[in-house]
This record gives C-alpha cells, structure tokens and sequence, in this order.
C-alpha cells in the first residue's frame, strides 16, 4: 500500500499569506494525486486532481503540482475560508490511499 | 447539483453489522463515468478508502476490510449501501459516501455520518 505523508502537520498562517503543503508518496503514482480541503462537519470538498488540475469552481489561487513522489498544494493568498484540513489522495495504485492531512489554522 | 446523503444507526453493538445508506440526488446512479465510494475516518486519524462499486454492482474493496465488507447498490432507489461485519471499536469513525471518477478521486461527497461500535 502506498504511504502518503503529508508536511509540516499544521501551517499557522494569517490572511493574505502564502500556503506550501506538501505531499510525499512512499512510491511513484505518477499525476494520480488529487487534493480535498475538509471543514469541520462540512463534506470534503475536491481541489485539484490530476496533481495540477483544479476541480470546477475552485479558485486559481490553488495551485497543485508535481508528479512521482512528490506533490504540493500552493494557496497563493489565504482567504478566511481556507482555513481547513486538506488531505491528498492517490490513484495510482490500489488501494486508494489518503494522507493523514495538514491543518492550515489561523495565525 | 448532486447531492449525496448518508443514512443509518449512529451506534451497533460489537461484533454486529454496521449498515449504512447513501442516497443520490441531482444526477444518475447508473453512469459509466463513476463510481460509488465509501470513506471513513476514525476519530483523530485520516481518511481510510473502504471501498467502491458500479452501477452494475462489480465491487473493488480495500484489502484491510474485504474479508467483513458488503456493498450493493439499489438503483431504483439511486442508493448504495455499505454493511461492515464483526465490527470493533476500531471502526468508530465517521463513514462518508461519495461519487468517484472511474475508481480514480472523489468529486462529491455526502456530509458523513458518525458511526460508534460500543455495548
């Protein structure tokens, strides 16, 4: 089974600022690598699959990229409302896997 | 807009079967682009796959339940349900359907339903 890790954990940033989470797969998947932000109580909701691919409504300013092993999901400036879990997933290999997920909390 | 909801008792007994539903709404069950899902996530922990089934009801389960998982689909219903045999305290957890694209990622997602195994 593929192991992915998520970095750093938890990201304490403000508003306006930059966000770099970043991915790592424990084997290539190659682009099968999609991106869900997860608010309490709230269904998950899809951001980019394809690794770069955003999903349809999702703002350009997130940005995934990377291929192998190793991924990263870029929110170029923080909005109140992504403020969340995001997790990311392979589908490369079976059986699907998830990270356990970066926090990215307010400042 | 597709809508997908989860359905079931909130607490089974150990050792019991745990029985969830999922209705969808806003869009067909029967499609050759997608699959139907069910994820789970123990409390303070990540987000597990459990499983995924078509339409025509082929099933694709993830090795680390396969042996204690059922799943069908009713499409005269538009519903697919999830039985969990055996179960422990280890699969507490909140358990969500979702819509995934030709056994690939997970485009929509119900909101969850928060299963508990305990006596």
């Amino acid at each position: 089974e593929i192991v992915l890790t998520h970095s750093p954990g938890t990201l304490s940033l403000s508003p306006g600022e930059r966000a770099t989470l970043s991915c790592r797969a424990s084997q290539s998947v190659s682009s099968y690598l999609a991106w869900y932000q997860h608010k309490p109580g709230q269904a998950p909701r899809l951001l980019i699959y394809g690794a770069s691919t955003r999903a349809t409504g999702v703002p350009d300013r997130f940005t995934g990229s990377g291929s192998g092993t190793d991924f990263t999901l870029t929110i170029s400036r923080l909005e109140p409302e992504d403020f969340a879990v995001y997790y990311c997933q392979q589908y490369g290999r079976s059986p699907r896997t998830f990270g356990g997920g970066t926090t990215v909390e307010l400042k | 807009q597709l809508q997908l909801q989860e359905s079931g008792p909130g607490l089974v007994k150990p050792s019991e079967t745990l029985s969830l539903t999922c209705t969808v709404s806003g869009g067909s069950i029967n499609s050759s682009n997608y699959y139907w899902g069910w994820i789970r996530q123990p409390p303070g922990k990540g987000l597990e796959w459990i499983g995924s089934l078509f339409y025509t009801g082929s099933t694709y389960y993830n090795p680390s339940v396969k042996s204690r998982v059922t799943m069908s689909v009713d499409s005269s219903k538009s519903q697919f349900s999830l039985k969990l045999s055996s179960v422990t305290a280890a699969d507490t957890a909140v358990y969500y359907c979702a819509r995934q694209r030709t056994l690939f990622y997970f485009d929509n997602w119900g909101q969850g339903a928060r299963v508990i195994v305990s006596s």
